[in-house]
């Protein structure tokens, strides 16, 4: 089976950095994905990580570790439109590549 | 342009109705999903259909049924609607099965069962 861990909430200063982990425990693992939900919004597709090391992407940057499980999504330069949650996911490549969905990171920025 | 839409946007009914929601993608996408999130914003994959054929259905109740008149559209029909039902139901679609790690979501459906 699938699980993923993430912190439930995390609060950061506005212009600081924050980083947002996520463990996971899967069968058949191809890569770690980030999305981006502002409250009454969709998931926004944020980056996806399938081999091991650093993907930078503006002021965010994902880190994918597969030896120990693990990743992260590193924010710079927090505006406080980045106040959302933030999932991470993985693709089961033994169950026709669903992808499951960690609980949600609830991230504040606060001036 | 939209990429992916939903209809309706919100859905207020009573227990024991049947509704659907429609959803569309314009992206020339293969693979389609549906997505329930609770209220403890829990994401839960539904279904996915891939050129108009079902390829995951998860432990979802009978009452819920999934439609792909097409590649570009996803519709679910609810019967005997219940209170746990109420939800917020989001479409998305991928490229294709294998990209399925970058999905495009519509904007939900909040459904509201009483």
């Amino acid at each position: 089976g699938q699980s993923l861990e993430q912190p439930s909430e995390v609060t950061a200063v506005e212009g600081a950095i924050v980083q947002i982990n996520c463990t996971y425990q899967t069968s058949g693992f191809y890569g770690l994905s980030w999305y981006q939900q502002h409250d009454g919004g969709a998931p926004t597709f944020l980056s996806y990580n399938a081999l091991d090391g650093l993907e930078e992407t503006g002021r965010f940057s994902s880190f994918l570790s597969r030896s120990d499980s693990y990743g992260y999504l590193l924010l710079q330069e927090l505006q406080m439109k980045d106040s959302a949650s933030y999932f991470c996911a993985v693709r089961d490549r033994t169950s026709y590549d669903k992808v499951i969905f960690g609980p949600g990171t609830s991230l504040s920025v606060i001036p | 342009d939209t990429a992916v839409s939903q209809t309706p946007k919100y859905l207020v009914t009573q227990m024991g109705n049947d509704k659907s929601i429609k959803c569309e993608q314009n992206l020339g996408h293969d693979t389609m999903y549906w997505y329930k999130q609770d209220s403890k914003k829990f994401l839960k994959i539904m279904f996915s259909y891939n050129n108009k054929e079902l390829i995951i259905n998860e432990t979802v109740p009978n009452r819920f049924s999934p439609k792909s008149p097409d590649k570009a559209h996803l519709n679910l029909h609810i019967n005997s609607l219940e209170l746990g039902d109420s939800a917020v139901y989001f479409c998305a679609s991928s490229q294709d099965r294998l990209a399925a790690y970058e999905q495009y979501f519509g904007p939900g459906t909040r459904l509201t069962v009483t």
